[in-house]
């Protein structure tokens, strides 16, 4: 079945660091993917996602490009800021399949 | 819009003890999920309703945990008899259906068995 597989954190950054966080997934067909994010207290949101090949989700100054080449969806963010700290889901289905998700990267940011 | 509510928040329970949770999806939407987060882990899918029609529970532990969603809106969730194991944060989500659609989650209902 579909699968994702995310970089290990927890991982600390200092404010305005270059931010990577690395996701390869495993899927039969044409699967979309998706970023989510969950903030301390708070439920799952969805932070972007990308339908295609070569597509480029983006939000709140984060990007992710679907590369299927690599079978790779890289979040990343040039400047991060002190609120960006959460955990972040990498996250995929194809057709009616339920979406797997990875294991998360916590992700602090310190000032 | 209001969101997905769950309730409750918290629950601790002893082993061997029942549970519930409860599940309000958003208004129209047809597809209800539940699934447990085990803590330093990413969500697993129990069991996905299609209005008021199982479509897969195929990783449900169908011999402690049981689900219905009658009339196809709210959903329930009951374990019994919970284990330690059942320690987790068990969330609900409804999207409106289809291929490749958004998934919007609840806060979870935070499960601790002792």
């Amino acid at each position: 079945g579909d699968s994702v597989t995310q970089m290990e954190g927890p991982v600390t950054l200092s404010e305005e660091a270059f931010l990577t966080i690395n996701c390869t997934y495993t899927a039969t067909g044409y699967p979309s993917l998706f970023w989510y994010v969950q903030y301390p207290g708070e439920g799952l949101q969805l932070l972007l996602k990308a339908t295609k090949a070569d597509d480029k989700g983006s939000n709140k100054g984060f990007e992710a490009t679907y590369r299927k080449e690599t079978t790779s969806f890289h979040l990343e963010k040039g400047s991060v800021q002190v609120s960006d700290s959460a955990v972040y889901f990498c996250a995929t289905n194809s057709g009616n399949t339920p979406l797997v998700f990875g294991k998360g990267t916590r992700l602090s940011v310190i000032a | 819009e209001a969101g997905v509510a769950q309730s409750p928040r918290y629950k601790i329970i002893e082993k061997r003890q029942s549970v519930a949770f409860w599940c309000n999806p958003i208004s129209g939407h047809a597809t209800l999920y539940w699934y447990q987060q085990i803590l330093g882990q990413g969500p697993k899918l129990l069991i996905q309703f299609q209005n008021n029609g199982v479509v897969d529970d195929s990783q449900l532990p169908k011999d402690r945990f049981s689900a219905e969603r009658l009339k196809g809106v709210d959903s329930t969730l009951k374990i019994q008899p919970a284990k330690l194991e059942d320690s987790a944060v068990y969330l609900c989500a409804s999207s409106l259906g289809g291929a490749r659609v958004e998934l919007f989650f609840g806060e979870g209902s935070r499960l601790t068995v002792l």
